[in-house]
């Protein structure tokens, strides 16, 4: 069975950094493309970024508003990713979930993928 | 950024009834669509990929269908368990997007 539990959130103060985990068990961690994704209070779903499995190359694509700030790292000897966050704003107070990115045929250029597995989340609240 | 549009952003309806919500494309994306469902408190989950492809374990009632920029996901008999509100997201490109959600509530 897969699972994924996030870890790390917290109150922290505007211009902070926070680190969180998430803990991968059920599949081959080291094959996967890792995915962030956020909530903030009563809104909807927000896409953070991804990383790729090192076999494909283990790059990461950012969305623009976290873009420079915002970094995504694996550690397949411990199958585990993480999302550090720096410079946070107040506008990053979301709950934070990591998910699997499953991919399927390829075609063109674009890749079938989705969001199949997904951990509980985790919050992350940014105030003064 | 393809954006993603959802409509409604709410809807009401009774236990039984069909329910229709769609998704817009800001531009073409071809079947590269995947819906979830998401309860309060809970992670989303994922119902439907590639646009009408159901994924294992999800009832029937669910269906999803379109190609381009139009799409639709549909819930035939609609069932307690299934209050609860709607996602699309779009895998064509990079970033991914969301639509803003549909809301399903009790009439």
């Amino acid at each position: 069975e897969v699972q994924l539990v996030e870890s790390g959130g917290d109150l922290v103060k505007p211009g902070g950094s926070l680190r969180l985990s998430c803990a991968a068990s059920g599949f081959i961690f080291r094959d996967a493309w890792m995915n962030w994704v956020r909530q903030a209070p009563g809104k909807g779903l927000e896409w953070v970024g991804h990383i790729k499995s090192k076999t494909d190359g283990g790059t990461t694509d950012y969305a623009a508003p976290v873009k420079g700030r915002f970094t995504i790292s694996r550690d397949d000897s411990k199958n585990t990713v993480f999302l550090q966050m720096n410079s946070l704003h107040i506008e990053d107070t979301a709950v934070y979930y990591c998910s699997t990115v499953d991919r399927g045929f390829c075609s063109g250029g674009s890749c079938y993928s989705w969001f199949a597995h997904w951990g509980q989340g985790t919050l992350v609240a940014v105030s003064s | 950024d393809i954006q993603m549009t959802q409509s409604p952003s709410s809807l009401s309806a009774s236990v039984g009834d069909r329910v229709t919500i769609t998704c817009r494309a800001s531009q073409t994306i071809s079947d590269y669509l995947n819906w979830y469902q998401q309860k309060p408190g809970k992670a989303p989950n994922l119902l439907i990929f590639a646009a009408s492809s159901l994924r294992r374990g999800v009832p029937s009632r669910f269906s999803g269908s379109g190609s381009g920029t139009d799409f639709t996901l549909t819930i035939n008999s609609l069932q307690p368990e299934d209050f609860a509100t709607y996602f699309c997201q779009q895998s064509y490109s990079t970033p991914r997007t969301f639509g803003q959600g549909t809301k399903v509530e009790i009439k």
